[in-house]
């Protein structure tokens, strides 16, 4: 464990339903973030959280919604997800000296 | 455009030999960091070189750094299978606030 713990692990959801992923962080951390990782594609920065407040949206299509209710806990909302958003979504949380990223969940949308 | 590049894409060697990455970045640094990926994991951090330092070795990993032409190397000696994985190079940048810029990653594959 790497003190980032992101669940489900994977996810298959048709492209009606509503889902939900869950990263957890107790490290004290007072950043976190949301990427997503599709194949042979760079990592893509989502949404950045500082304390609490979303101080970044990297023009997300608004059927990904994040949710950060403490500086604890991250959520990413889903709903009428579209085939191409199948990929890996990775939460991190830290700083400008070093992130520690969680173990990804693994969507597929079907 | 991503801050930092990494070259090669991929890369392919044999058990004991040393592996060696590259990654290039456009603005003024803080500090680099390089982390490792194993296929359908998250991101591990394996090093951070400040701005003010040329070189930092950790274990079987060297890393270089050249702020006059913005590039960085990871050096991995004595290659193991284990070490198969991709590797990222991140940078915080002047602009970015507290976020790291992340590259495009090297897939390293060690063959036994």
């Amino acid at each position: 464990e790497t003190g980032v713990t992101q669940t489900p692990r994977h996810l298959v959801m048709g492209m009606t339903n509503k889902k939900s992923l869950k990263c957890e962080q107790h490290l004290g951390h007072n950043a976190m973030y949301w990427y997503k990782q599709s194949a042979k594609k760079p990592l893509e920065l989502m949404f950045v959280y500082n304390f609490k407040e979303q101080t970044e949206n990297n023009s997300v299509p608004s059927r990904f919604s994040p949710e950060c209710p403490n500086s604890s806990h991250l959520f990413l909302h889903l709903h009428t997800l579209q085939p191409e958003d199948s990929a890996l979504y990775l939460c991190a949380s830290g700083g400008i000296y070093g992130y520690t990223f969680g173990s990804g969940t693994r969507l597929t949308v079907v | 455009s991503q801050q930092g590049e990494e070259d090669p894409q991929a890369l392919s060697i044999q058990e004991g030999e040393n592996a060696t990455m590259n990654c290039s970045y456009k603005t003024s640094i803080n500090n680099l960091q390089w982390y490792r990926q194993n296929s359908g994991r998250g991101l591990v951090h394996l090093i951070l070189i400040r701005s003010n330092e040329r070189e930092k070795h950790s274990g079987r990993l060297r890393v270089t750094l050249d702020t006059s032409k913005k590039s960085s190397s990871l050096l991995i000696t004595a290659s193991r299978a284990a070490d198969t994985a991709s590797y990222f190079c991140a940078t915080d940048g002047e602009t970015s606030g507290s976020r790291l810029t992340f590259g495009e990653g090297t897939q390293l594959t060690v063959n036994p």
